[in-house]
């Protein structure tokens, strides 16, 4: 029963370093997101997908990059870290839409940019 | 102007204390609402759904009034496990995205 599941939990990185956050999850679900979270800032959504081979940006995009090669992966990419990419991130799913429709989140990945 | 507002709060009640929650959005033209919950340093997840008419989940009570352009929460009996940071989101009109407000924290003591 995984679910959303996101690899690594914990990274710290140096500026300029790059590094790919993947996101899987097994609910055969179309959409996916990408959000990070700042303290005061709430939830912002990065980058999302509305099915496989298809990307879209959201509230923040600059410095990220995304890939939706198979329906159950979204990679979030960051070619080169900078301090104010430190954050939590959260990758979410949701069936194709519609009323009501709930979006499962990963347990986060906690990134530290140095 | 954030698109979802909420006030951050805390708010601090007793155990059993009826406590409500507010919610503004500035897009007219989102079509599904929600409540999340996200406890301290870890993923948010779905409370309830916000529909029209008003909708009931034991203790919880969510209300949408689309001409204020106003959702609420209401819990009723507040447990120690109600603490939390409840999150208040609208789905956009496509369908396809969701906007998160900053949240609203809830301290529950004894």
């Amino acid at each position: 029963n995984a679910g959303v599941t996101q690899t690594p939990k914990f990274r710290v990185l140096k500026t300029g370093q790059s590094m790919t956050l993947l996101c899987a999850q097994d609910m055969n679900h179309e959409y996916m997101y990408w959000y990070r979270q700042d303290p005061g800032m709430g939830l912002r959504l990065i980058h999302y997908s509305v099915g496989e081979g298809t990307t879209a940006k959201g509230e923040v995009p600059d410095g990220y990059n995304v890939s939706r090669l198979k329906k159950q992966n979204f990679l979030l990419g960051l070619e080169s870290a900078a301090p104010s990419q430190t954050s939590v991130y959260f990758c979410a799913s949701s069936s194709s839409g519609g009323l009501g429709t709930e979006a499962f989140f990963g347990q986060g990945t906690r990134l530290t940019v140095v | 102007r954030k698109e979802v507002e909420q006030d951050p709060g805390p708010f601090n009640v007793p155990e059993g204390a009826t406590v409500a929650f507010n919610c503004t959005y500035s897009n007219s033209a989102s079509q599904s609402f929600f409540w999340y919950r996200q406890d301290c340093r870890k993923e948010p997840k779905l409370l309830m759904s916000v529909y029209s008419s008003g909708n009931e989940d034991g203790r919880f009570t969510a209300q949408l009034n689309r001409a204020s352009q106003y959702i609420s929460l209401l819990i009723r009996d507040s447990k120690l496990s109600d603490s939390a940071t409840y999150l208040c989101v609208a789905m956009n009109s496509g369908y396809s995205t969701l906007t998160f407000g900053k949240g609203t924290m809830l301290l529950v003591s004894p």
